[in-house]
């Protein structure tokens, strides 16, 4: 499967609500997880099952979606938020990510 | 605290091994499926392999399978991964991540080594 992650890259400021978009090219049902990357370190899970918070995540990330389309939105984005964001499928094998999304100033 | 740390990364000719470790410490390791994830330099994610809390199981990426073996070591909370005819491509950090369920396979990481870079260069 397939995930396309629009857009690519965003340049936004700090106290934005910010969007990213995971389109999968089959459906998934809800077997969708999203991770945030900052240069030079490991991904972090933010958010598992298209919409469950994962523990010690802020709650000014929020997941939605089902089927195909997905989103992460940020809805005020904070100085250390600035990263790179992907999504996973584990719907169907091999788990798959999209491409990434990087968030610049 | 719950950690996760890699080694064994290096330098290493087409066609030759190399062995990755990855130490867990601060939570019941066998208890949790664990996954190696790799980055190519200024790429995305890749999953490569996953192996089960108690060892059973194993499953690969088409793309290392043959090549790599997953194994893990409960006694000494490490996982390893035995890459074999590496091959330019699989230039890549590579992270080692804990499944987020106990006792069952569900491929999302929730804890994640900070990684070790292997790189394969004549």
């Amino acid at each position: 499967i397939q995930l396309t992650q629009s857009p690519s890259s965003l340049s936004a400021s700090v106290g934005d609500r910010v969007t990213i978009t995971c389109r999968a090219s089959q459906g998934i049902s809800s077997y969708l997880a999203w991770y945030q990357q900052k240069p030079g370190r490991a991904p972090q899970l933010l958010i598992y099952a298209a919409s469950t918070l994962q523990s010690g995540v802020p709650s000014r990330f929020s997941g939605g979606g089902a089927g195909t389309d997905f989103t992460l939105t940020i809805s005020s984005l904070q100085p250390e938020d600035f990263a790179t964001y992907y999504c996973q499928q584990i719907n169907s094998y091999p788990p798959t990510f999209g491409g990434g999304t990087k968030v610049e100033v | 605290q719950v950690q996760l740390v890699e080694s064994g990364g290096g330098v290493v000719q087409p066609g030759r091994s190399l062995r990755l470790s990855c130490a867990a410490s601060g939570f019941t390791f066998s208890m949790h499926a664990i996954h190696w994830v790799r980055q190519a330099p200024g790429k995305g994610l890749d999953w490569v392999a996953v192996i089960s809390h108690d060892g059973n199981s194993q499953n690969y990426a088409d793309s290392v399978k043959g090549r790599f073996t997953i194994s893990r070591d409960n006694s000494k909370n490490t996982v390893y991964l035995q890459m074999n005819s590496l091959r330019d491509e699989d230039t890549a950090v590579y992270y080692c991540g804990r499944d987020l369920v106990h006792s069952n396979i569900f491929y999302y990481m929730d804890v994640w080594g900070k990684g070790t870079t292997v790189t394969v260069s004549s």
